[in-house]
Formats: structure tokens, C-alpha cells, sequence
């Protein structure tokens, strides 16, 4: 079952901030956010593991509630560069079976 | 650097005709993946593979098949592509318990 992401769409000025939420019905161990501009191929952003740990780089950071099953993405101080379709995906079992949510798209105006 | 190829980035087949997708990488990964992406369907995974002819189904395996003889080649298979299978189609391939590396994918077209 894929995982339910919330807003399905956002329109950002730049230097605003933006959540992407990530939420799974089932247990995760892991989950992977991924960005896909338009006719590219999706790029891996982060992963985390199951324990709640936080990441990130530059001004993308991620985190991840075990117990709730959710995720979220957090963009601060948005570029224009961050405009595409951010992807999550959710790991329930082994083999990096990947469960991806159907996306939220981002668009960061001047 | 990190590449994954795929055989076609345009595809335009038939009903009923026999199609082969083709995915090769080139970074010893274990791990390598089948997606199909329609807009506001997300990535939604066909098949994977964790090994050389070893491969699992995945959400939507239905009218598909894959095969896997050499770890870096990974193929898809659409035994009678009907139009219902017009799609962009995206390979991934990832370490054990790593980052997916995707393709630059194929947009089929089935008339």
C-alpha cells in the first residue's frame, strides 16, 4: 500500500519554507525521499533509518517518527532549484523493496 | 560515476505485441528494480530483483515478467502489451541497503 503524502502540491516564494508530509500505514524501517524535475529521473535526496533520527544537508532536512509511521521533509529558505516532485518511500521489509507515495509537487516562484 | 542505462527513452509498440525493456548498471549493485510512473500515481513498483535469477513481484506485476541472467542486466518483460500499459517505465538498481540509482526511463506508447 502506498504511503500517503501530503500537500499533493505547494507553491513556494523563494526564501519561504515548505513541509512534505510522509505517512505509512503500516511498521517502517526505513524511509527514502527522492526529487524528480521534470522530464529527469528521480534523485535520491536522504534515507532514514527506523529510530528517529533527523538528517540533512544544506538547507533539506528530513525526519522520522518510528511509532507514528510518518515522515517529513522539511526545505528552508527555498531556491528556485528545489522546484520538482518530491517522492517518499517506505520500507516494510528487507530487500529495499521501496513502496514510493504518489508525490508532492513543489514549485518555487521568483 | 554512478549510471544505469536503459535500451530505449521512446517506445512505440503495437496491441498484442512482445516488448523488451532492457536496464543495465554498472556499479556491481545487488539490488535492481521495475517502475512504472503515471501521473498522480506516483512510482508504483512492478518487480525486483535482490540477486542474478532471483526476482520478486511487486505491487503490479500483473501483465508483466522480468529476467535477470547477469547481475548488471536486468529486463521487463510485457508477454502482450496492451494500451493500458502506456507508461513511462523507470529501472533502479541500489546496494543492499542503500540509495536507488534510477535510469533516465522509457516512455511507451501502446497503440
Amino acid at each position: 500500500q502506498q504511503p500517503v503524502q501530503s500537500p499533493q502540491a505547494v507553491i513556494l516564494r523563494e526564501g519561504e519554507d515548505a513541509v512534505i508530509n510522509c505517512s505509512s500505514s503500516k511498521a517502517l524501517y526505513s524511509v527514502h525521499w527522492y526529487r524528480q524535475k521534470h522530464g529527469e529521473a528521480p534523485v535520491f535526496l536522504m534515507i532514514l533509518l527506523k529510530g528517529g533520527e533527523q538528517k540533512g544537508h544544506d538547507k533539506i532536512s528530513a525526519s522520522f517518527n518510528e511509532k507514528k509511521q510518518q515522515s517529513s521533509l522539511y526545505l528552508t529558505a527555498s531556491q528556485l532549484s528545489y522546484s520538482g516532485t518530491y517522492f517518499c518511500g517506505t520500507e516494510t521489509g528487507g530487500y529495499q523493496k521501496v513502496t514510493f507515495g504518489t508525490g508532492t509537487k513543489l514549485q518555487v516562484i521568483p | 560515476d554512478v549510471k544505469v542505462t536503459q535500451s530505449s527513452r521512446y517506445l512505440v509498440k503495437r496491441t498484442g505485441e512482445k516488448v523488451f525493456l532492457e536496464c543495465v548498471q554498472d556499479m556491481d549493485h545487488e539490488n535492481m528494480f521495475w517502475y512504472r510512473q503515471d501521473p498522480g500515481l506516483g512510482l508504483r513498483l512492478i518487480y525486483f530483483s535482490y540477486d542474478v535469477k532471483m526476482k520478486e513481484k511487486g505491487d503490479i506485476p500483473e501483465g508483466y515478467s522480468v529476467s535477470r541472467e547477469k547481475k548488471e542486466r536486468f529486463s521487463l518483460i510485457l508477454e502482450s502489451a496492451s494500451t493500458n500499459q502506456t507508461s513511462m517505465y523507470l529501472c533502479a538498481s541500489s546496494p543492499l541497503l542503500g540509495t536507488q540509482y534510477f535510469g533516465p526511463g522509457t516512455r511507451l506508447t501502446v497503440l
